[in-house]
C-alpha cells in the first residue's frame, strides 16, 4: 500500500511558470523525499527533508513541510521544458521501508 | 563511478515461468532495494536487503524472492509468473538504507504473456 499520495495527479503550465505539488501521507515519519522519473526510466533524487525541519532548498526546488498535517510541498520555480516527468513523495515510516506515492505527472507547455 | 545497473532491461515470459533479475549496486552502497511498478503508478516496495539479510519485505506473495550476495549485487525470483506481474522491476541502492537516499537503475520492464 501506498504511505502518500501527491496531488494533482497531473499538472500542465507554461514553461517559465511555477509548478506546486502536495503530498500527504498516513503515518510518523522519519524523512520525506521526493523523486523525479523521465518516462519509462528509473528514478532519481531530488531532496530529503527531515522530520524536524519545515523548509528546504536546493536550486530551483523548494520543498516544505507539515508534520501536524502530515502534508509537504515541492515548488518548481522558472520551470523549463525538462522538467517534465513525474514527480513522486517517498516517506520513510518508522520501519525503515521508504515508500512511494502515486506520483503527480508534470508537464511543461512550449 | 559507475550508477546502479539492472539487466537484463527487457524480458518477456509465459505465465507460469520463473524469472530471475539482477541489480549491481553503487560501489560502496551496502543496501538494495527491489520495487515494483506498473504503469501509471507509484514503485511498491518488494525488499529491502542490508549486509546480506533481509531487512523488509513488503505486501508481496511468496513467488517474490530475493537474495544478497557478498558483494552487495542482488537478485530478485518471481516463481510462478502471472499476467499481473508485468510491470517494471526497479533496483535501488543506498549507503546504509535507514532512510538514506535511494539510487535507481533504470530497471527491467517484465512482459508476461
Amino acid at each position: 500500500s501506498q504511505q502518500g499520495e501527491e496531488d494533482p495527479q497531473a499538472l500542465s503550465i507554461q514553461e517559465g511558470e511555477n509548478a506546486t505539488m502536495n503530498c500527504s501521507y498516513k503515518t510518523s515519519i522519519n524523512n520525506l523525499q521526493w523523486y523525479r522519473q523521465n518516462s519509462g526510466r528509473g528514478l532519481v533524487h531530488l531532496i530529503l527533508i527531515r522530520s524536524n525541519e519545515r523548509e528546504k532548498h536546493s536550486g530551483r526546488l523548494r520543498v516544505t513541510l507539515d508534520t501536524s498535517k502530515k502534508s509537504s510541498s515541492l515548488l518548481i520555480t522558472a520551470s523549463r521544458a525538462a522538467d517534465t516527468a513525474s514527480y513522486f513523495c517517498a516517506t520513510d515510516p518508522r520501519d525503515d521501508k521508504i515508500i512511494f506515492g502515486k506520483g503527480t505527472r508534470l508537464h511543461i507547455l512550449p | 563511478d559507475a550508477g546502479v545497473t539492472q539487466s537484463p532491461t527487457h524480458l518477456i515470459k509465459t505465465r507460469g515461468q520463473q524469472v530471475t533479475l539482477r541489480c549491481s549496486p553503487i560501489s560502496g552502497h551496502k543496501s538494495v532495494s527491489w520495487y515494483q511498478q506498473v504503469l501509471g503508478q507509484g514503485p511498491q516496495f518488494i525488499f529491502q536487503y542490508y549486509e546480506k539479510e533481509e531487512r523488509g519485505r513488503g505486501n508481496f506473495p511468496d513467488r517474490f524472492s530475493a537474495r544478497q550476495f557478498p558483494n552487495y549485487s542482488s537478485e530478485l525470483n518471481v516463481n510462478a509468473l502471472l499476467l499481473g506481474d508485468s510491470a517494471l522491476y526497479l533496483c535501488a541502492s543506498s549507503l546504509t538504507g535507514e532512510g538514506s537516499p535511494l539510487h535507481f537503475g533504470n530497471g527491467t520492464r517484465l512482459t508476461v504473456t
